[in-house]
């Protein structure tokens, strides 16, 4: 079955370290993104990559690292430098029109820090 | 600014009945709007969408109609069943100038009584 999926499903953290969440999709698809889901703020783009080794910065990049060097692949590092970072992650792939092909989304990965 | 708004962000309806979610929005070169469906601790799955050039689009119980000159969109589900509680989120898109990532609203918790 094709898919996107993200791990682990829950993750904890001290405050300081850095930590990098997985993201992996078997969709063929080109575009990735990055959604930070808080509760009553929906959800936020943090990064969007439509190619490989290219990515741009969403509404809400600042405390986090991505990189894209494969189709599949496309893990979010939430920095030391990110103040809030507990929230829930999920991360989506589509094709290069989202219109032809909606957002597929992963089932999130739930970060603790503390 | 939020440039797609949903202002409830809850209701309450009786199963059987008609479900109402109101979606509102500012950019007039959005000319593809989407609802996700999204149950607690998983990822969201794309609903039913409408393009800009129709009013109506239906899928079963689920019915989206937009209204241009109002910038205004809505979900319409009948009848209403306690497994359609979830957080529905209205999504917008400039389809025409590529692939921008999806802007999403904040979300109406929808909760169906039996």
């Amino acid at each position: 079955d094709g898919g996107i999926t993200q791990s682990p499903k829950y993750l904890f953290r001290k405050e300081g370290q850095n930590v990098t969440l997985s993201c992996e999709q078997n969709l063929n698809h080109d575009a990735m993104y990055w959604y930070r889901q808080d509760p009553g703020q929906g959800l936020r783009l943090i990064y969007y990559s439509q190619i490989v080794n290219d990515f741009q910065k969403g509404d809400i990049a600042e405390g986090y690292s991505v990189s894209r060097e494969k189709k599949e692949s496309f893990p979010l590092t939430v920095t030391s430098a990110q103040k809030n970072p507990t929230a829930f992650y999920l991360c989506a792939s589509s094709t290069l029109r989202v219109g032809n092909s909606p957002l597929h989304f992963g089932n999130g990965t739930r970060l603790t820090v503390t | 600014d939020q440039q797609v708004k949903q202002n409830s962000p809850s209701l309450s309806v009786q199963e059987g009945r008609i479900s109402i979610l109101n979606c509102d929005y500012t950019n007039s070169m959005f000319d593809y709007f989407l609802w996700y469906k999204k149950y607690p601790a998983e990822g969201p799955t794309f609903l039913i969408s409408i393009s800009s050039i129709k009013d109506k689009n239906e899928d079963g119980r689920f019915t989206v109609f937009l209204n241009k000159s109002a910038k205004h969109l809505s979900l319409h589900i009948v009848p209403s069943q306690p497994g359609d509680s979830a957080v529905y989120f209205c999504a917008a898109i400039v389809r025409i100038s590529g692939n921008t990532p999806l802007v999403f609203g904040k979300g109406t918790r929808l909760s169906v009584i039996a």
